[in-house]
């Protein structure tokens, strides 16, 4: 199985700020990458996929880089509302792997 | 809208049966791959399941292999989850999803199996 190994656990930050999460492969994935938010008691929410593409009526200031084993991902200024657990999730090969997940407050 | 809605979560005793059903509305659900994933109280998320779109091919997790069958009805746009000696460590909120390309999108709102004797 594919490890996906996402860090950090969690983070603090204040509203306004760049927040970057990073996610690592155990093996070459071929930019098959999402990422998703999940609130709490709700499902998770697709942002992005193929590592980079920004799903349709995701804001703008959430975006995707990486290639190979390790990718990034960025809110640009952090919004009140951006608060949840964040996401990895590998889909090359099967069984589809998640990282730990990020669980993001404000500060 | 596209849209997933689960049922039949609930309580059952270590050794029981469950069978989830997932009601796909807003888009043609013959055309789509369809899989479940879980997540255990506090935890992160764990595939389990995924289904082609014509139910020929499926595949699960070690974990639940042997106990658990994936279905679906194209005629009544309709997934399933039929699981089976079931564990404590089964317990958790069951997604349905709707994959493009592996990513998925959208995901049903969960429905909570409970294995406790």
């Amino acid at each position: 199985d594919i490890q996906m190994t996402q860090s950090p656990s969690s983070l603090s930050a204040s509203v306004g700020d760049r927040v970057t999460i990073t996610c690592q492969a155990s093996q070459d994935i071929n930019n098959y990458l999402s990422w998703y938010q999940q609130k709490p008691g709700k499902a998770p929410n697709l942002l992005i996929y193929d590592a980079s593409r920004l799903e349709t009526g995701v804001p703008s200031r959430f975006s995707g880089s990486g290639s190979g084993t390790d990718f990034t991902f960025t809110i640009s200024s952090l919004q009140p509302e951006d608060i949840a657990t964040y996401y990895c999730q590998q889909y090359d090969n099967l069984p589809y792997t998640f990282g730990q997940g990020t669980k993001l407050e404000i500060k | 809208e596209v849209q997933l809605v689960e049922s039949g979560g609930g309580l059952v005793q270590p050794g029981g049966s469950l069978r989830l059903s997932c009601a796909a509305s807003g888009f043609t659900f013959r055309s789509y791959w369809m899989h479940w994933v879980r997540q255990a109280p506090g935890k992160g998320l764990v595939w389990v399941s995924r289904i082609n779109t014509d139910g020929s091919s499926t595949n699960y997790a070690d974990s639940v292999k042997g106990r658990f069958t994936i279905s679906r009805d194209n005629a009544k746009n309709t997934l399933y989850l039929q699981m089976n000696s079931l564990r404590t460590e089964d317990t958790a909120v069951y997604y349905c999803a709707r994959t493009r390309r592996g990513s998925y999108f959208p995901w049903g709102q969960g429905t909570l199996v409970t294995v406790s004797s």
